[in-house]
Order: structure tokens, then sequence, then C-alpha cells
């Protein structure tokens, strides 16, 4: 089973309009990493926030971490047409390697 | 800066064939992971290597596959005989110092078995 799962599983959106994706897992983390994937491409790494921080930013990123219940959100301020992407959580519980989400596919329209 | 380079980006073949797929990892990273991708399972963890050693290939889904890491900037994944339902995106990964670091994707091999 997944560590991560990813909600919604599809998100639609106005260009402008911010995006919120959540992610919840099941055991203890090291580390929490999002990840972004355009059509036809790999992986791109966005963010990685450790288990004792709370929020991180990254320009319009802003990622929050709540350990307590086991939960981590995504945030995209001013979202663009180029944001269009699929959104994956990934995280470290099993060892020494990652473990990805099923992924938010989220459309920016203009 | 050179990222991932998989070959071939995409892959025909028919069932039974020998298919090998190919990763230049990210120069001075020594952790890499071969993936697959299927809409069904989505994103899998094959096998990893650290300091070109197999370090963990318990998502090797079966014998047919294995892979190899000869030297810090090349590998192999191998399918023998291939199937229909190995048909998927497969992707190398590589990172510094281990899993939990931030991981460089390439863009993959789309792999179809006919």
């Amino acid at each position: 089973s997944q560590q991560g799962e990813e909600d919604p599983q599809a998100l639609s959106i106005q260009e402008g309009e911010n995006a919120t994706m959540n992610c919840s897992y099941k055991t203890s983390i090291n580390n929490l990493q999002w990840y972004r994937q355009n059509s036809g491409r790999g992986l791109v790494h966005l963010i990685l926030i450790r288990s004792n921080e709370r929020e991180k930013h990254s320009g319009r990123l802003r990622v929050t971490l709540d350990t307590s219940k086991k939960s981590s959100s995504l945030l995209i301020t001013a979202s663009r047409a180029a944001d269009t992407a699929s959104y994956f959580c990934a995280t470290d519980a099993r060892g020494n390697k990652l473990v990805f989400g099923a992924g938010t596919i989220l459309r920016v329209k203009s | 800066d050179a990222g991932v380079i998989q070959s071939p980006r995409h892959e025909v073949t028919e069932m039974g064939q020998e298919v090998t797929l190919r990763c230049k990892p990210i120069s001075g990273h020594n952790s890499l992971f071969w993936y697959r991708q299927t809409m069904m399972r989505g994103l899998e963890l094959l096998i990893y290597f650290n300091n070109n050693v197999p370090i963990d290939d318990s998502g090797m889904p079966e014998d047919r596959f294995s892979a190899k890491m000869p030297n810090a900037s090349f590998s192999t994944l191998k399918i023998q005989p291939s199937e229909p339902r190995d048909s998927a995106v497969y992707f190398c990964a590589s990172s510094h110092a281990g899993g939990r670091q931030p991981q460089h994707f390439g863009d993959g091999t789309r792999l179809s078995i006919l």
C-alpha cells in the first residue's frame, strides 16, 4: 500500500486562484517531499520539509507539515497555466528510500 | 548541467523479446533508482543502488527483471523475456547519499510490449 495519499485526486481552477493539495501518511517520517510531473516528463523535486519543521516556503509554494495528524499540504498561490501538472508527495518512512503517493492532477485554466 | 539521461525514450517491441533500458545519472550522485509508473499502480520503486551496489531490489517484480550498475555513470534495467503487462513508463533517478535526499529524474522510457 502507498505511504502517502494525496487529496484531491484532481483539481481544476482558474488562473490566479490558489491551489491546495493535501497528503496523508501512515508511519513516522524523517522528511516529506513534494514533486511535480508535467505530461510526458520525469518528476521534478519542488520542496523538502523535515519532520521538525512546520512550514516552508519556496517562491509561490508553501508547504506545511503536521506530524501529529500525519499530514502535509502544498499551497500554490496565484496559479498560472504553467502550473498544470501532477503533484506527488513522497515520504521516507520505509527505510532509506522514498514512497510516492498516487498524486493530484492540477489543471489551471487560462 | 546535464540531468539524468535515459535511453531510449520510446521502445515498442514484441512479447518475448529482450528489452534493455539505459540510464546515466548526474555526475557526483552516488544513489541511483529505477521506478516504474503505470495508471493502475502509480510510481513503484523497482531497485536502488548506493555506490554502484544494489541495496534494495524488493520491488523487482520477478526474475525476468534484472538491473546492473557497472560503474558510477551507467546503469541498465533489463527485461527478458518481456510480456505485455510490462508496458509502462520506466524512470531512472539519482541523488546524493541515499534515498532520503531529493531525487533527480530522467524523462523516462515509455515501453510498449505488443
